[in-house]
């Protein structure tokens, strides 16, 4: 069966633009989450998603970062006025939502804001 | 507050030395630990979790909730260890999991 599939796997953009990174889970998986790969940050938490809501949004760095989840299926991450310090690898993950149980993590969104 | 801390950012050991990458973390209830392992151009996946007491490919962690520590320990490392590995914790009450800085282990020849 299919993997958690995420798109694009590179994204270049310009300093000041918009981007989407999407997120498809395994079917079936209710958790959804999203973080950040960044050299000497390590994996740093951004949201999660039980479902269609985010009962943890906390770790999303600024308001120019937001997330949606809709049909409790694919997830989209929207960084508005992308920075430079945005740059880093974007990694979704999903579970089934249940106690002591593995993440399984997409390839993750190469971010490179020139 | 939730936080996990791996204080080595690089291990370099031995093919055939013992090997521990140490994790603590800080969470006033009950966690679920577990430990991911990143290779070489390979996806972050699960290596073992506290609740399994489990050995995988050599590798064992006991969590001491009086240190509050999950260290991950192995006898003879070997090269094919060489990788990232990211000690996670989950807390009670949800399913969010956040993730140490990680550690990069070189197991040299």
């Amino acid at each position: 069966g299919a993997g958690v599939s995420q798109s694009p796997s590179n994204k270049v953009t310009e300093k000041g633009k918009d981007v989407e990174l999407r997120c498809d889970p395994i079917s079936g998986h209710t958790a959804l989450y999203w973080y950040r790969q960044s050299l000497g940050q390590g994996l740093e938490f951004l949201i999660y998603f039980q479902g269609n809501s985010a009962p943890d949004k906390s770790g999303l760095p600024s308001d120019r970062f937001s997330a949606e989840r809709t049909g409790g299926s694919v997830s989209t991450l929207t960084i508005q006025r992308t920075q430079q310090e945005d740059s880093a690898v974007y990694l979704c993950a999903s579970s089934q939502g249940r106690e002591n149980e593995k993440l399984f993590f997409g390839s993750g969104t190469q971010l490179s804001v020139l | 507050a939730q936080r996990v801390t791996q204080p080595e950012k690089l291990l370099s050991v031995f093919k055939g030395a013992p090997v521990e990458l140490k994790c603590n973390y800080s969470y006033s209830g009950s966690p679920e630990l577990f430990w991911y392992v990143q290779y070489s151009r390979q996806r972050l996946q699960l290596l073992l979790r506290h609740i399994s007491r489990e050995s995988i490919k050599g590798f064992t962690a006991d969590l001491n909730k009086g240190e509050t520590s999950f260290h991950l320990k192995k006898p003879f490392a070997q090269e094919e260890d060489s990788a990232m590995y990211y000690c996670a914790l989950r807390g009670t009450g949800g399913f969010k999991t956040i993730f140490g800085a990680g550690t990069r282990l070189f197991v040299k020849a």
